[in-house]
């Protein structure tokens, strides 16, 4: 599969746990991001790395919320003490921007539904 | 303000309708504009990039106004398959670092 890999699918997690989850991006993309989906509404942006470089994060992303991409390959999304508030579908995205505004292959992952109980 | 703004519907049409979903976004400057689609609990798909001079694929017609900030979306002879959620972006910066989603117009399509 070729795709872009989110890991797991699907998770329940009692309010003030800590939970983690995995985005695997397309093996020759650079460019790796994470945005939330509440129902009913668009995805949010959250960050994006360029390699293993945090570039730019949201406001939404509070101090409990911190993504890291260590090796510029697959990344994690840490929610610490997670709130009723954070249940929401995680996605992860991966593009190749080659430079000078050029960019390919802008493919989202399918998910990771979070609930918060 | 919402930065990017659609009707979230939903329209209910019989198969063979024609139908056309209304976007605006707040930021003037915005670089680069899509129209992507996103199916019940499935990840959001590319459908269409969007043009100033206006673009074509198949049954799908997108507009972009940068003057009055809107962009549309005609879709002819709507099939059972285009029933899905449409959401209309924005990139404020170019390139495609972050995308500016609106929450999404939803499409039914029945016999």
């Amino acid at each position: 599969d070729t795709g872009v890999s989110q890991d797991p699918r699907h998770k329940i997690t009692k309010r003030g746990q800590n939970v983690t989850f995995r985005c695997d991006p397309i093996s020759e993309h650079n460019r790796l991001y994470w945005y939330r989906q509440t129902l009913g509404q668009g995805p949010e942006f959250l960050t994006y790395f360029q390699n293993e470089a945090q570039l730019e994060k949201s406001r939404l992303l509070s101090d409990r919320f911190s993504a890291e991409r260590p090796k510029g390959s697959f990344s994690t999304l840490e929610i610490q003490r997670t709130e009723q508030g954070d249940s929401a579908m995680y996605l992860c995205a991966s593009s190749l921007e080659a430079g000078r505004g050029h960019y390919y292959g802008y493919t989202f992952g399918s998910g990771t539904r979070l609930t918060v109980v | 303000r919402k930065e990017v703004e659609q009707d979230p519907g939903p329209f209910n049409v019989p198969e063979g309708a024609t139908v056309a979903f209304n976007c605006t976004y707040s930021n003037s400057a915005s670089q680069s504009f899509f129209w992507y689609r996103q199916d019940c609990r499935k990840e959001p798909k590319l459908l269409m990039s969007v043009y100033s001079s206006g673009n074509e694929d198949g049954r799908f017609t997108a507009q972009l106004n940068r003057a009055s900030q809107y962009i549309s979306l005609l879709i002819r002879d709507s099939k059972l398959s285009d029933s899905a959620t449409y959401l209309c972006v924005v990139n404020p910066e170019g390139g495609y670092n972050k995308l500016i989603f609106g929450a999404g117009t939803r499409l039914a399509v029945h016999p």
